[in-house]
């Protein structure tokens, strides 16, 4: 089936730096979005995003994040500067349209660990 | 409080018995969607189920939109259907998923 892809699995990095997390959507797709889980805490949305524009954002979604998907090449997540409360699951979802009976389609989630 | 609540919050059966996973949500929603989450994290999208029930090999998910809750029935359970389910409604225009605390289930041969 339809598949979106996550790159990497899992980065580290040291607190105040920058990072960009991948998902390369379903090809089709045309909303994208990011979702974050704490280790052991439950999954919350960030941001969703269409036709080159975030649409609507959580309150997770803090001013150090940004997104992007330049060229209709991978979706990014970008944090600059990293915090140690940034560490999580962060998982990039697909659909291909908004309309109720379509489905998010999930990458595995990329493991970021700020150190 | 939790607008989505999933129970029972972990399960051990052994292979072979049927499982019953709840989700009850407190508030209207657009539809119910039932994710696996295996044990290194990864997920797995399941059913997308607005309403009615919806089978998928030994998998069926039943949602009853107007008594707000959502079940999914793993019949003769195996050992590789161990991880976590999660359910999450989707509320609003944007695709804004609320997720539930997931249940922990552990498949013993």
């Amino acid at each position: 089936g339809p598949k979106v892809l996550q790159i990497p699995s899992h980065q580290i990095i040291d607190m105040g730096q920058m990072v960009t997390l991948n998902c390369d959507p379903v090809s089709n797709h045309l909303y994208f979005y990011w979702y974050k889980q704490i280790l052991g805490q439950q999954m919350e949305f960030l941001v969703n995003f269409y036709n080159g524009k975030v649409m609507e954002k959580s309150k997770l979604f803090k001013d150090q994040f940004s997104v992007e998907r330049p060229d209709g090449s991978y979706f990014t997540l970008k944090i600059q500067p990293t915090a140690l409360e940034d560490s999580a699951v962060y998982f990039c979802a697909s659909s291909l349209g908004q309309r109720t009976n379509e489905r998010l389609f999930f990458g595995h989630g990329t493991k970021l660990s700020v150190l | 409080g939790q607008q989505v609540q999933q129970s029972p919050a972990s399960l051990v059966l052994q292979e072979g018995e049927n499982a019953e996973l709840q989700c009850n949500f407190s508030t209207s929603l657009n539809s119910m969607q039932w994710f696996y989450q295996r044990p290194e994290g990864s997920l797995v999208s399941l059913f997308y189920n607005p309403s009615g029930t919806k089978q998928s090999g030994r998998l069926t998910s039943t949602t009853v939109i107007k008594e707000r809750r959502s079940s999914l029935h793993i019949s003769s359970s195996q050992i590789t259907d161990s991880g976590t389910y999660l359910c999450a409604m989707e509320r609003g225009s944007n695709y804004q998923l609320i997720w539930g605390s997931g249940t922990k289930l552990i498949i013993k041969p």
